[in-house]
């Protein structure tokens, strides 16, 4: 079976910082491309970020370049999401999901963990 | 930046009801149409890919058309379980996609 785990999530005051987590098993981590995905609390969902199966290519949405920074470890079978200078706006359930090679659409999500940037 | 729009977004069905949901594009996308189904307080989950393609295990009441720049999700008899929040996203732009506000669907 499936499962993504994330972990990581909680309270930080604006400007800090904050590491994410996602525990992949049941499938052969290293073939997939791998995004995280938010939303804000009561909103849609945005695609944040996006790393290739093997780490050499990665993407981010303009809301979050330069601040955000995606990265996985295979052996591991995770992946990691490092937020700085993190934002208000920022605060939302944050989900790693499993995209379909070459189609980015996501066939697995995690729960969830909630980031909230408050002072 | 491709933008997504889907209407209604909300709409008030009865149990049986045959609802239809729309999704637009702001330039053509192919096929490259997905739509996930999302109940408060759970992560979303794929129910159509490229366009008309059943995700595995999704009950085949749930059906979705369309290319270019219009598509649609239809239930053709609404379940209990069907009450939930409706997504639509396109992945043209792959690896950067993006979601429609999404279609909320509650009980009239």
């Amino acid at each position: 079976e499936v499962q993504l785990v994330e972990s990581g999530g909680g309270l930080v005051q604006p400007g800090g910082s904050l590491r994410l987590s996602c525990a992949a098993s049941g499938f052969t981590f290293s073939s997939y491309e791998m995004n995280w995905v938010r939303q804000a609390p009561g909103k849609g969902l945005e695609w944040v970020s996006y790393i290739s199966s093997s780490g050499s290519t990665i993407y981010y949405a303009d809301s979050v370049k330069g601040r955000f920074t995606i990265s996985r470890d295979n052996a591991k079978n995770s992946l990691y999401l490092q937020m700085n200078s993190l934002r208000a706006e920022d605060t939302a359930v944050y989900y790693c999901a499993r995209g379909v090679r070459y189609s980015n659409y996501f066939d697995y999500w995690g729960q969830g963990t909630l980031v909230t940037v408050s002072s | 930046d491709i933008q997504m729009t889907q209407s209604p977004s909300s709409l008030s069905a009865s149990v049986g009801d045959r609802v239809t949901i729309t999704c637009r594009a702001s330039q053509s996308i192919s096929s490259y149409l997905n739509w996930y189904q999302q109940k408060p307080g759970k992560a979303p989950k794929l129910l159509i890919y490229a366009a008309s393609s059943l995700q595995s295990g999704v009950p085949s009441r749930f059906s979705g058309s369309g290319s270019g720049t219009d598509f649609t999700l239809t239930i053709s008899s609404l379940q209990p379980e069907d009450f939930a929040t409706y997504y639509c996203q396109q992945s043209y732009s792959t690896p950067r996609v993006t979601f429609g506000p999404g279609t909320k669907v509650d009980i009239k």
